[in-house]
């Protein structure tokens, strides 16, 4: 089975300028998590979806968002760029497993 | 919210040794997994454990669920173990079973 696949894998943006990160998952699973990873503050939850709705959302700002699509793939917006926002996107699949399968990531740069 | 420590921050080893990392989390788990990144980010899933033992080839990890930790056991280390080892939790609180809460990581340097 193929794994979890992430697009792009590096991105620079400038400030104001908005981004779409894509998600794929491991055929048949239902559920995409984002995770956010920064050196000050570690890896954190963003939101997960799962068929086609948002289940769960952390504590960032109504700058991001995401979607999911019938397909089960996966889709997160960061807009108005700033640059604390610079960092390593991460999304994870899973379900109906229990354990969560992590992308190797896009690592946004906002300059 | 839940608190997730892992000990040591860092650790430094000759290669051959073994080792203990250790993730102490504040609350019931529903879902407790153990995480390997790797130098390019990507997070490797090592096992998904929230009680009980498990082993996979030189990795075990034992979870303790009532009183609240895990343990990582690392034996006979190589070079390619070097990286930052995660903990991660979902507390059992009835909702989702996917948002998890990281630890700060341990830093893993073996050298040859």
């Amino acid at each position: 089975k193929a794994g979890v696949t992430q697009t792009p894998r590096y991105l620079i943006k400038t400030r104001g300028q908005q981004v779409t990160l894509s998600c794929s998952p491991i055929s048949g699973h239902r559920s995409v998590s984002w995770y956010q990873q920064t050196p000050g503050q570690g890896l954190q939850f963003l939101f997960e979806y799962f068929s086609e709705t948002q289940r769960n959302k952390g504590n960032f700002p109504g700058r991001f968002s995401g979607r999911q699509f019938s397909n089960s793939r996966s889709e997160m917006n960061v807009s108005t760029l700033e640059l604390g926002d610079s960092a390593l996107y991460l999304c994870a699949s899973s379900y109906p497993t229990d354990t969560q399968y992590f992308g190797p990531g896009t690592r946004l740069t906002v300059l | 919210g839940i608190q997730v420590e892992q000990s040591p921050p860092d650790l430094i080893l000759q290669e051959g040794a073994n080792s203990t990392l250790r993730c102490n989390f504040s609350d019931s788990v529903n879902n407790l997994q153990w995480f390997h990144q790797n130098p390019w980010g990507q997070l490797i899933n090592l096992f998904y454990i929230p009680s009980g033992t498990k082993q996979n080839g030189r990795l075990s990890a034992t979870t303790v669920a009532t009183e609240r930790y895990s343990l990582l056991y690392i034996s006979s280390s190589q070079t390619t173990d070097s990286g930052v080892y995660f903990c991660a939790v979902v507390p059992y609180s009835g909702g989702s079973n996917y948002k998890l809460t990281f630890g700060k990581g341990t830093l893993l340097t073996v050298n040859p």
